[in-house]
């Protein structure tokens, strides 16, 4: 079986930029969550979705947005880039409408630089 | 604010013994806890999830927790060079993980 699916894996924006990531979870799945993960750091929690709705989010500005498509695909956007948003960014699947309380699979990534 | 707390490490240990990862945490309403190991360049894979206090054993890892004093920790027994990786703990709440920094581990041969 497939797992997580990420798109796409690198990606170079400028400052001022808007740039949107794509994530498919592990067929069967509802829930995606997305993260951040900044070198050095453990990833930092941004959204969660399932069923097509925001369940969760993290301390991250109004230029971050998340959405769920009906075939639970997700895409995460972020606008007006600014250089520390130069990061690993992390999605997670769960069959779970609680994620963090079961078992989460992540993608690959997509590693952005912000020059 | 939730925390978690990991030693950044590195921690070295030779071929074969074993290696001891910690973890506390701040939140003593947290329910769940994971294990989660990442090599350089890639993202985090799970390994090890437990919910209840006590150990539980997979394979050459056992995951221990102790909820009264906030900690859980991961046992990695006869370490190989393969296990060089990042160990990061995470904490269940109702919709997010809160991930440690994670810890270094280093096994040589």
């Amino acid at each position: 079986d497939a797992g997580v699916t990420q798109s796409p894996t690198h990606l170079i924006k400028t400052r001022g930029q808007q740039v949107t990531l794509r994530c498919s979870p592990i067929s069967g799945h509802k829930s995606v969550s997305w993260y951040q993960q900044v070198l050095g750091q453990g990833p930092q929690f941004i959204f969660q979705y399932y069923e097509k709705e925001e369940r969760g989010r993290g301390n991250f500005p109004d230029r971050f947005s998340a959405r769920q498509f009906p075939n639970y695909s997700s895409e995460l956007n972020v606008n007006a880039l600014l250089l520390g948003d130069s990061a690993l960014y992390l999605c997670a699947s769960s069959s779970q409408v609680q994620p963090s309380s079961y078992e989460q699979y992540f993608g690959p990534g997509t590693r952005l630089t912000v020059t | 604010q939730k925390e978690v707390e990991q030693n950044s490490g590195p921690l070295s240990v030779p071929e074969g013994a074993i290696a001891s990862l910690n973890c506390t945490y701040s939140d003593r309403g947290s329910q769940s806890f994971f294990w989660y190991r990442q090599y350089s360049g890639k993202s985090p894979e799970l390994i090890m999830f437990i919910y209840s206090n006590g150990d539980k054993e997979d394979g050459r890892f056992t995951a221990q927790l102790n909820k009264a004093s906030q900690y859980v920790s991961l046992l990695i027994r006869d370490s190989q060079p393969s296990d060089s990786a990042t160990y990061l703990c995470a904490v269940g709440g109702y919709s997010t993980l809160t991930f440690g920094k994670g810890t270094m581990l280093l096994v040589s041969p």
